[in-house]
Formats: structure tokens, sequence, C-alpha cells
């Protein structure tokens, strides 16, 4: 069982309010580690894929690095919106079947206007 | 309109009955996949297929088969439905030549009473 964590499990900020979530996941074996962004009744999409130790990636207000070296990943958004609410997922691709990917548990984040 | 598609959207049915689930897609991948969503739980892969004749069992494919009729279509057949088998099945297609993240689809939502 390969477990990739993510926390917290939930999160409620006000809109403006900054936030990050983390996800955890075995360092060896690494090959890239996936964001989606899953929006209620909607599919998943890709929000990042980082591969190097050390990346930083942004879009927007939602930015992300990587640790590979210690296995975790942090995802931040500046200035949360309502429509920033969404179940943010992590994802490990180990690379010995490209596309194949492990999946945390999600963190739900709530901006209340 | 959607480059994944999945048809039923939602689906009832009873103990012992036989369900296809159908995904189909416009992007022109070779990889095709098959995850189910449990609440509190991650993605879990039943079955990937990276071309019309490869089909690969995911980590919980017990009850369940599937057929790659063409590069565009995915087929999930649960063949005799259990009630744990209640769940948000996601098909989605990746592009290996590029980051390897993941397209979506909508979802289908199976209950099996």
């Amino acid at each position: 069982i390969l477990n990739v964590e993510q926390s917290p499990q939930s999160l409620h900020v006000q809109e403006g309010d900054s936030t990050n979530f983390t996800c955890s996941f075995p360092s060896s074996n690494f090959y890239a580690l996936h964001w989606y962004r899953w929006e209620t009744a909607k599919s998943p999409e890709a929000l990042f894929v980082m591969t190097l130790n050390g990346d930083e990636k942004k879009k927007g207000r939602i930015s992300a690095t990587l640790n590979t070296k210690e296995g975790y990943s942090y995802l931040y958004i500046k200035g949360s919106q309502p429509e920033d609410s969404a179940t943010y997922l992590c994802a490990l691709d180990r690379g010995s079947t490209l596309g194949r990917l492990y999946f945390g548990r999600g963190t739900q984040l709530t901006v209340w206007p | 309109d959607a480059d994944v598609t999945q048809t039923p959207r939602n689906r009832i049915t009873k103990t012992g009955k036989r369900i296809m689930l159908e995904c189909s897609q416009t992007k022109g991948h070779d990889r095709m996949y098959w995850y189910r969503q449990d609440p509190g739980l991650g993605l879990q892969l039943i079955y990937y297929s990276f071309d019309v004749k490869d089909i690969n069992k995911g980590e919980i494919s017990d009850g369940y088969s599937v057929s790659r009729q063409a590069q565009a279509k995915f087929s999930l057949s649960l063949e005799s439905a259990i009630p744990n088998q209640t769940a948000l099945y996601f098909c989605a297609t990746s592009d290996p030549t590029r980051t390897g993240e993941l397209f979506f689809g909508e979802g289908s939502r199976l209950t099996v009473l």
C-alpha cells in the first residue's frame, strides 16, 4: 500500500485569507507529483505537474512547491475567493507505469464570502 | 462538449444486475483509465489501458471487467453488482508524451441497492 497523505482534510477560510495545505508521499521512486482541483459536480482538473526537487509552480493566485528528498509538496492560495472552494487532490507518479497515479484523500477547501 | 464523456452520469441498480459504464474521448490519447472514488478515500485505480490491445488491472479490479473497443472508447462492466460497489466512477485519459496529467470525465455515480 502506497500512502499519499494530505492535510488538513478540510479547511474553512474567509474571503481574502491566504491558505496552504500539504501533500506527503514516500520519497523513494519519485517521478512526478500532480495537483488537481475538483469542484463539486465537475471533473477534477490538473493544476500542476511537478518533477524536480525545489520546483515551484504558479498559476494566478495558486502556487505549489515540491521537496522530493523529504517527500512533501505545499499548495498555497493567496487571497482566497469563494470560487476557490473545491477539493484539492495530490497524486504521486512513481514512473514505473507513466500515468498510473496514487491519489491522496484530498483537502476540501471552503471559502466564505 | 466535454473531451472525455461518461455515460450514464447517474445510475441506480439492484444487487446482482450487470452494469456497464461507458467512456469516450476526443483527445486522441492512447492511455485510458477507470478510477473509483469513495467518500473519505483517494481515487483508486480499477483498470488502465495503454492501447486497444493492452489492458491492465489496477489496485481494485476484483468484480470489474473492461473493454477497449477503440482508441476512443473504454467501458467498465460490473458483471454482478453488489452494494459495496456504490461509488463515483471516473474515466480519464493521458498523453504520455507530455506531462502525464490526467484528463477526467465528469463521473458516473452508481448506486447499488
